[in-house]
This record gives C-alpha cells, structure tokens and sequence, in this order.
C-alpha cells in the first residue's frame, strides 16, 4: 500500500538559506501535518491542512510556512535557517480529520551548518 | 490543554524479560484518540495501536498488549519476551475529536527501551 513519501530524506544547508521539504499524502487522505522532532525531542506539532486549508497551527516560527497543493500534496518552505531548526520534520496524513488515525512518513532530517 | 507525560526515560531489560512502559494523559476533550509509536534507531514513526476514549477493552497484539485505564487516564503498553529488535523509542500520544484538536497529536517525551541480548 502507498504510504507518505516525504522528500528529500536528507538535507544539508548553512545558516539563513532557504529549505523547502515535500510531503506526498496518502491517496485520498484529506488531511496533512507537519512535525518538527529536534535531537533526543518528542514530536512538534507545526501545522496542518485539511482540503488544501490551513486548519491548525502549532508552535511553527514565523521563518517557516507552507502550503497543501491542489493534489494534496504539501510544502514546507523555511526561511533564514537556524541551527536550532536542525531536525527531523514529520508528514502525516490522514482521512477524515480526527477520525482517522496518522500515518507518518519516514521524515526528512534537516541539518544547518 | 493537552498533556502526556512518560516517566520513564529510559528502561533497559534482558532480552525475554516483560517490560511495560507507562503513559498518563491529561485533556478536557470527553472524547480523544491515544496511540502508540515506536521510533527505532532509523528515525521512522511506527504506529502501533490507537485507541479511542469510549473504549476501554484492553487490546493484545502478538507480544505487545495495551491496557487502558480512564479512571486513572493511563495507556500503558507491555512487551511480553521482549526481544533486541524491541529496542526503541516509544512515544504515547494523545489527539482531540473535535476540528480544533484532530490530528494536533500531543506526544510524550518518549521511553527508550534498550532490549539486551
């Protein structure tokens, strides 16, 4: 079965450049999240959409933003980069906001040097 | 507010051992999801069980088995002979029902569980 593809896995930048992560959501999941995880940290909740609409916001600086697409899939840009945004940063989806349960992709990890 | 709180920070065990790790939940929704995680050392998020606030029937699956609590808002999950590739980071969560809250999943700090062989 498709699972989230999240891309790319891996990604290098120095500090105050731009990054931008992909989130490809579940085939007919209506709803996309991102996560922040830092070293040895629990999961952030940063934001979600629900049809290609902001529905929630977490603890999500203003440097970063993003966007869900008109096929679902989502986009999370971050500005003016920061070595504490050095991370590994979740999307999930799921079908049916609150009823249906996330599913993860396998993350993208955000190193800034 | 939401909040899940694990206490065990980390755990360590001899492999066949049983091993649960403990997980307790504060929300003022009357009606939630809790889930567990499992994170092992290639970073993925695992899902491996949700359980939803209305149903309170404990869950085995395999070696692993989930008793829920409400009266005490506890969702602890055993390992029954515990094996290395057990070895991980678990994490509880808890998410809202309502628009507002679903899917702003709520996670714990995490248990390591270090699984010797």
């Amino acid at each position: 079965a498709a699972g989230v593809i999240q891309s790319p896995r891996h990604l290098i930048k120095e500090k105050r450049e731009t990054a931008t992560l992909k989130c490809y959501p579940i085939p007919r999941h209506d709803t996309v999240y991102w996560y922040q995880q830092g070293p040895g940290q629990d999961p952030q909740f940063l934001i979600s959409f629900y049809e290609k609409m902001q529905s929630d916001k977490g603890s999500i600086p203003d440097r970063f933003s993003a966007q869900q697409f008109s096929d679902y899939h989502s986009e999370l840009n971050m500005s003016s980069l920061e070595l504490g945004d050095s991370a590994l940063y979740f999307c999930a989806s799921s079908f049916l906001t609150g009823a249906g349960e996330l599913f993860f992709g396998e993350g993208s990890r955000l190193t800034v040097l | 507010a939401q909040k899940v709180t694990q206490a065990q920070t980390e755990i360590s065990v001899v492999e066949k051992e049983d091993v649960t790790l403990d997980c307790v939940y504060e929300t003022r929704d009357t009606t939630y999801y809790l889930f567990w995680y499992k994170q092992p050392p290639s970073g993925e998020l695992v899902f491996l069980i949700r359980r939803n606030s209305f149903d309170e029937q404990n869950e085995i699956s395999g070696r692993y088995s989930w008793n829920f609590q409400k009266s005490t808002s506890s969702f602890n999950f055993t390992i029954t002979a515990s094996q290395v590739v057990d070895s991980a980071v678990y994490f509880c969560a808890l998410s809202g029902l309502s628009n507002t809250n679903a899917g702003k999943s709520t996670f714990g700090d995490g248990t390591t569980l270090t699984v010797k062989p």
